[in-house]
Order: C-alpha cells, then sequence, then structure tokens
C-alpha cells in the first residue's frame, strides 16, 4: 500500500534561512511517481516538481532543491534563502504508475520577516 | 488555456439538500480525481475515474457519488449532505501512462459548508 508522511506539521524561519521539508514515501511498486505541491495563502494548489523511481537525479530551481534517495524512500525539498513569499502549505505525493495519487499531509511553512 | 474548472467556488447549503458539484477540464486527460482537504488531514481522495464510465473509490468515499458520461466532465454529487461534509473541494485531471504518469492539475477548489 502506498503511504507518505510529512512528519512537521509546521516549521518557522527567518526570512533568508534555508529550510529543508522532509517526505518519506512507502510502496511495493518498483515504478512510481513523486510529487511537491505548494498551496500558497489564497489556497489554490501549485504544481512544483515530478520524478520518476527510475531518475534518482537531484533536482534545482532556481532557490528550491529536490533530494530524492530511495535508499532511505525519501523525496526531500530544500528551499534556499528564504522569502516571505514562500509561506505555504507544501505537500509532498506518491502515485504508483497508472494509479491514484497519496498526498503527505502537508508542512506549514512560515517564513517571518 | 489549460485549466481545470469547477463550480461553483462557494456553497452554503443545509442538511439532506442534495447538490452537485462540477468539474471540467479542457486538456483531454484521461483521469480526473476529486479530493477534500482538511485541516490537519491534508488532501484525501473521495473518487477518481481513469476513463469515461470508469470510477473507482478512493479513502473518503462514503457520501458522495461521480459519474463520468463523457471525458472533460466529473460531477461529485451529495445526494444527502450533512455537517461532516463542510470541507474545502478539489477537483483534478492528469495525463495517465505507464510510461508518462502526469502530474495533477488541480481546479481552484469549492469551499462547501453544510449546517
Amino acid at each position: 500500500a502506498q503511504k507518505v508522511t510529512q512528519a512537521q506539521t509546521e516549521i518557522s524561519v527567518v526570512e533568508k534561512e534555508d529550510v529543508t521539508l522532509d517526505c518519506v514515501y512507502e510502496t511495493r511498486d518498483t515504478t512510481y511517481y513523486l510529487f511537491w505541491y505548494k498551496q500558497p495563502p489564497s489556497g489554490e494548489l501549485v504544481f512544483l516538481i515530478r520524478r520518476n523511481s527510475f531518475d534518482e537525479q537531484n533536482e534545482i530551481s532556481g532557490r528550491y532543491s529536490w533530494n530524492f534517495q530511495k535508499s532511505t524512500s525519501s523525496f526531500n525539498f530544500t528551499i534556499t534563502a528564504s522569502q516571505v513569499v514562500d509561506s505555504a502549505v507544501y505537500f509532498c505525493a506518491l502515485s504508483e504508475a497508472g494509479d491514484k495519487i497519496i498526498f503527505g499531509k502537508g508542512t506549514r511553512l512560515h517564513i517571518l520577516p | 488555456e489549460a485549466q481545470v474548472t469547477q463550480n461553483p467556488r462557494y456553497l452554503i447549503t443545509v442538511t439532506g439538500k442534495k447538490l452537485t458539484v462540477t468539474c471540467s477540464q479542457n486538456m483531454n486527460h484521461e483521469y480526473m480525481s476529486w479530493y477534500r482537504q482538511d485541516p490537519g488531514l491534508g488532501l484525501r481522495q473521495i473518487y477518481y475515474s481513469m476513463n469515461v464510465e470508469v470510477t473507482d473509490k478512493g479513502d473518503v468515499p462514503e457520501g458522495y457519488k461521480v459519474s463520468r458520461k463523457e471525458k472533460r466532465n466529473f460531477p461529485l454529487i451529495l445526494e444527502s449532505p450533512s455537517p461532516n461534509q463542510t470541507s474545502l473541494y478539489f477537483c483534478a485531471s492528469r495525463i495517465l501512462g505507464q510510461l508518462n504518469t502526469g502530474e495533477l492539475f488541480f481546479g481552484e477548489g469549492s469551499r462547501l459548508t453544510v449546517l
């Protein structure tokens, strides 16, 4: 069965600090997909990244980076030099190929000015 | 513009009064799904559909119905709403394929209050 755990319910950091959001997943499939979504205070869900199970390369996009490690079943998300606009709820999600997507419970991130 | 459209965006209703939340996507996606979001519980899947006339229960299907008569539409029906169905609802769609399963595209959400 699929499962996604985001152990950090809420995190607060001061602006310009780096912050890492943890995501641990469980799956029996060898083919699966991992996602991160952002939900700003306005409420919409914004797609950030998709990673498939065959691609363990880390990815960087501006101040955002993702560390995918199959050995520890983790797909962590780091924001470098955080900004107030990064304040949001962040969801990690898992999909086995051709199947439903399961979301973690989310991490609420507060960036303090 | 590629989008998923939900209506209504906000609704206050009373217990037992049937309602339908519509969802439409213009991306020709095979897969569509409904989620509800509640504080501390994240996004939980209600129902999903992998193609026309194919629907399956998610994790919290009780009290809901869906139908998929056309590829673009996936309405969520609450036959007899109850206060515990007060929530924020999201419709989503995505490309479905063995090697190219895509990310979910979400609608803007429908905030439902059942009194």
